[in-house]
């Protein structure tokens, strides 16, 4: 089973910032929080990942609460071309890391 | 940097006939993951390969199986088909270690009649 809960749905207008939450209650110390997006008929796509610090990259920021038990990946600006299934992950590393998915949040951007 | 490589994209086989699939990884990759996704299961894990050795294994019959060359190119097979058996088929490689990501293929859309 997966251990994340995230809303099933949400959407945002075009150029705001999308923030979708999940929560991870019973994550690990070595568990690393991952988010993957799917766009129809495509492979999952990577966005980002960490441990316990933000992260940011060209895609999207992470933030992670202190207590590790959720977090929220922000599209600063959002665009038609983000509407997708957007899975929140947590995993282990190297020979246990093996993805969970659940059912992921869809995310509309509306123009 | 290619990405993942998956052949055939499409496949129609019938009930009974088995099918092989092919992953080609990202250069330097080891580790390679194969993943099923249907409308009613989402997507699941199947197994995972590093160096040529299968090293987790998901909650799939034994009809299911898979192995990797030492180019890290892996293929996957299922034996006699069922119906049930029409998902889409997604590999996914990484470096196999440390908390570097999978990154996936297109997958393989596979309809059993």
């Amino acid at each position: 089973d997966a251990k994340t809960t995230q809303p099933t749905s949400m959407d945002c207008a075009e150029g705001r910032a999308a923030n979708l939450p999940c929560n991870h209650s019973t994550i690990s110390g070595n568990e690393y929080v991952y988010w993957y997006r799917q766009i129809h008929s495509q492979g999952p796509q990577y966005i980002i990942h960490g441990l316990k610090n933000n992260e940011t990259n060209e895609m999207a920021s992470l933030i992670i609460t202190e207590d590790r038990k959720s977090s929220t990946l922000i599209l600063p600006h959002a665009t038609l071309r983000d509407t997708a299934v957007y899975y929140c992950i947590v995993q282990q590393t190297g020979a246990n890391s093996k993805l969970t998915f659940g059912k992921g949040i869809t995310l509309s951007v509306r123009p | 940097k290619a990405g993942v490589t998956q052949t055939p994209r499409y496949l129609i086989k019938t009930r009974g006939q088995q099918v092989t699939l092919s992953c080609s990884p990202i250069s330097g990759h080891r580790s390679v993951s194969w993943y099923q996704q249907t409308p009613g299961q989402g997507l699941q894990f199947l197994f995972e390969y590093f160096s040529e050795t299968q090293r987790n294994k998901g909650n799939f019959p034994g009809r299911f199986s898979g192995r990797q060359f030492s180019n890290s190119r892996s293929e996957m097979n299922v034996s006699t088909l069922e119906l049930g058996d029409s998902a889409l088929y997604l590999c996914a490689s990484s470096p196999g270690s440390g908390e570097q990501p999978q990154h996936f293929g297109d997958g393989t859309r596979l309809s059993i009649l």
